[in-house]
């Protein structure tokens, strides 16, 4: 089946730690993208990418690492700089960059990150 | 930049009845997306239904439908016949239409609660 595949579900940090979380697409989009969640708010935007070795920071991008190395494949790493990672991170996908009608964006299940 | 606003943190329905989320939104341009995306216990996010602002009519689908209003800069979303099922967060999202990268910026979010 088609669709995105977030990796681990449950993910727990340790003070100092970094730690990844993992995104892979089967829908060949060109375009993936890292939000972050947290309790009772709104999606924010963290990174970005619209094509393969390309990325952009979004809103809130200090304390996070990414890499787009394939095509299906958009990393997120949360490094020991962000002091605040406990949240739900959703990673989604778009069929290219462009801001089209059909162009929408399809999101994967979550990882819930969480600081011991 | 632009913002979304839904001024409801929660709204209550009897099943079979209808019930509408309000969302406001605040941008300089003329050309956009608006978006509703439903966020079940899940947590996956699922597109309800879009509306390009160059359309003056209101988008529908099946049970959902918006009433845009371009000059008040408003999209809310009328859920008809409701059915437990919907019971969700409910956010509207915002895209602009002539930017690469195909970002969304996301509103607070809507708890609608479906009473049997």
């Amino acid at each position: 089946d088609g669709g995105i595949t977030q990796s681990p579900k449950y993910l727990f940090r340790k003070e100092g730690q970094n730690v990844t979380l993992s995104c892979e697409q089967n829908l060949n989009h060109d375009a993936m993208y890292w939000y972050r969640q947290d309790p009772g708010q709104g999606l924010r935007l963290i990174y970005y990418s619209q094509i393969v070795n390309d990325f952009q920071k979004g809103d809130i991008a200090e304390g996070y690492s990414v890499s787009r190395e394939k095509k299906e494949s958009f990393p997120l790493t949360v490094t020991s700089a962000q002091k605040n990672p406990t949240a739900f991170y959703l990673c989604a996908s778009s069929r290219s960059r462009t801001a089209i009608a059909k162009n929408i964006q399809y999101f994967g299940a979550g990882t819930r990150l969480s600081v011991l | 930049a632009q913002t979304v606003t839904q001024s409801q943190p929660e709204m209550s329905v009897q099943e079979a009845e209808t019930v509408t989320l309000s969302c406001t939104y605040d941008t300089s341009e003329s050309d956009y997306y608006l978006f509703w995306y439903k966020q079940p216990p899940s947590r996956q996010m699922i597109l309800v239904i879009r509306q390009e602002a160059y359309k003056q009519q209101n988008a529908t689908e099946n049970r959902f439908s918006v009433n845009f209003q371009k000059a008040a800069k408003s999209f809310s979303l009328k859920i008809s016949d409701s059915q437990l099922g919907d019971a969700a967060m409910y956010f509207c999202a915002y895209r602009s239409a002539p930017a690469a990268g195909n970002k969304l910026t996301f509103g607070g979010g809507t708890r609608v609660l479906v009473k049997p």
